[in-house]
């Protein structure tokens, strides 16, 4: 049972580059998450899901986009990479029935120079 | 504005001594309440929940305690023990409300050090 597995683990990208951090996990759950992590910040909230076909955004959201096409996997996309986006971004997942704790993946270490 | 407060950056303890790690919220509509301990290069990992019903939960070390009239919670952990340097996480979710979103809210984070 792998639990929650984020793709890549490290990437630096050039101011202006896009990419696309994968999420997938093998619980079933319903909810997902992005959020990143910053020196003092503690962990925000990008966006989430609520089920299948569903995204919704949560206190940071601005210069990302997110889809989840099937269930068990969550894209998160940065159209044009700002220096402000180095972070270390975590996915998680969480909801199904009798469990609703969330459970990380490892994380991404995302370098924007 | 902060709905999860952990206003103690960092806690150094003597191994065997109790941590006391400290959470404040302002929503009044957080009703389930977590503790997630963070490695470096590691994701969080859930470490003990407290719903709002209850005022005590406890799993071995691990002690929550709530106090909602205060909006205070605390992670207790007795005997602290040098493994348990991390830093902790409190978060919170208003599972109560319409559509039972389980959207956890987090704190800043309190890095524990346990001293040999």
């Amino acid at each position: 049972n792998a639990g929650v597995t984020q793709t890549p683990k490290f990437r630096v990208l050039k101011t202006g580059q896009s990419m696309t951090l994968l999420c997938a996990q093998d619980m079933n759950h319903e909810y997902m998450y992005w959020y990143r992590q910053d020196p003092g910040m503690g962990l925000r909230l990008i966006h989430y899901s609520v089920g299948e076909g569903t995204t919704a955004k949560g206190e940071v959201p601005d210069g990302y986009n997110v889809s989840r096409l099937k269930k068990q996997n969550f894209l998160l996309g940065l159209e044009s990479a700002a220096p402000s986006q180095t972070s270390v971004y975590f996915c998680a997942s969480s909801y199904s029935f009798g469990s609703t704790e969330a459970f990380f993946g490892q994380g991404t270490r995302l370098t924007v120079v | 504005d902060q709905q999860v407060k952990q206003n103690s950056p960092s806690l150094s303890v003597q191994e065997g001594r109790i941590s006391i790690l400290n959470c404040d919220y302002t929503n009044s509509m957080f009703d389930y309440f977590l503790w997630y301990k963070k490695y470096p290069a590691e994701g969080p990992t859930f470490l003990i929940s407290i719903s709002s019903i209850k005022d005590k939960n406890e799993d071995g070390r691990f002690t929550v305690f709530l106090n909602k009239s205060a909006k205070h919670l605390s992670l207790h952990i007795v005997p602290s023990q040098p493994g348990d340097s991390a830093v902790y996480f409190c978060a919170a979710s208003a599972t109560g409300s319409g559509g039972s979103n389980y959207k956890l809210t987090f704190g800043k984070g309190t890095l524990l050090t346990v001293n040999p």
